[in-house]
């Protein structure tokens, strides 16, 4: 009963180096959503799916990318980090009126 | 610009009492509204959520309260006990829980 999956935790990355962060989910959801949360910011929407192969810009999207090849997958990548997207990064998987959340992944950019 | 707000950063209750969580929001097209509560190093939990037809939804201690008029709405907790300790966010959407627009969060603090 795995619910939504985020994968890394942590994660320490350089300026200018690249990763991605995977969220899973096994709900058989068709909405997903990425946000990042920030000191007296509350949690704001970086990007959103609402089915297989489609995405969407949310709220913060500059500075990264998302990709959503198969239904149980949201993928965040950040193609050159910046100290500005230290941040906690949430993963959360939707249906109708209920919004499931990952335990979070910590990315902090040196 | 920061259309769902949450303008105490924390409160403190005495364990038993009442504690009072505010929202207020600017974006009068909201019409789903919900409470999530976050511990540290986890995920946000879904607590109770209220539809705009209504004004009141009670589930157990949390009771949420809508004013359209003010753009205001209020999540009671009654009696706070100590596992109630965490940071509460207000959120909004247009259509059930899509693109959930956050407030900054409130800590509550339930002391013994």
């Amino acid at each position: 009963n795995a619910g939504v999956t985020q994968t890394p935790k942590f994660r320490v990355l350089k300026t200018g180096q690249s990763m991605t962060l995977l969220c899973a989910q096994d709900m058989n959801h068709e909405y997903m959503y990425w946000y990042r949360q920030d000191p007296g910011m509350g949690l704001r929407l970086i990007h959103y799916s609402v089915g297989e192969g489609t995405t969407a810009k949310g709220e913060v999207p500059d500075g990264y990318n998302v990709s959503r090849l198969k239904k149980q997958n949201f993928l965040l990548g950040l193609e050159s980090a910046a100290p500005s997207q230290t941040s906690v990064y949430f993963c959360a998987s939707v249906q109708g009126t209920e919004a499931f959340f990952g335990q979070g992944t910590r990315l902090t950019v040196v | 610009d920061q259309q769902v707000k949450q303008n105490s950063p924390s409160l403190s209750v005495q364990e038993g009492r009442i504690s009072i969580l505010n929202c207020d929001y600017t974006n009068s097209m909201f019409d789903y509204f919900l409470w999530y509560k976050k511990y540290p190093a986890e995920g946000p939990t879904f607590l109770i959520s209220i539809s705009s037809i209504k004004d009141k939804n009670e589930d157990g201690r949390f009771t949420v309260f809508l004013n359209k008029s003010a753009k205001h709405l209020s999540l009671h907790i009654v009696p706070s006990q100590p596992g109630d300790s965490a940071v509460y966010f207000c959120a909004a959407s247009i259509q059930g829980a899509q693109k959930l627009v956050f407030g900054q969060g409130t800590r509550l603090t339930i002391n013994p």
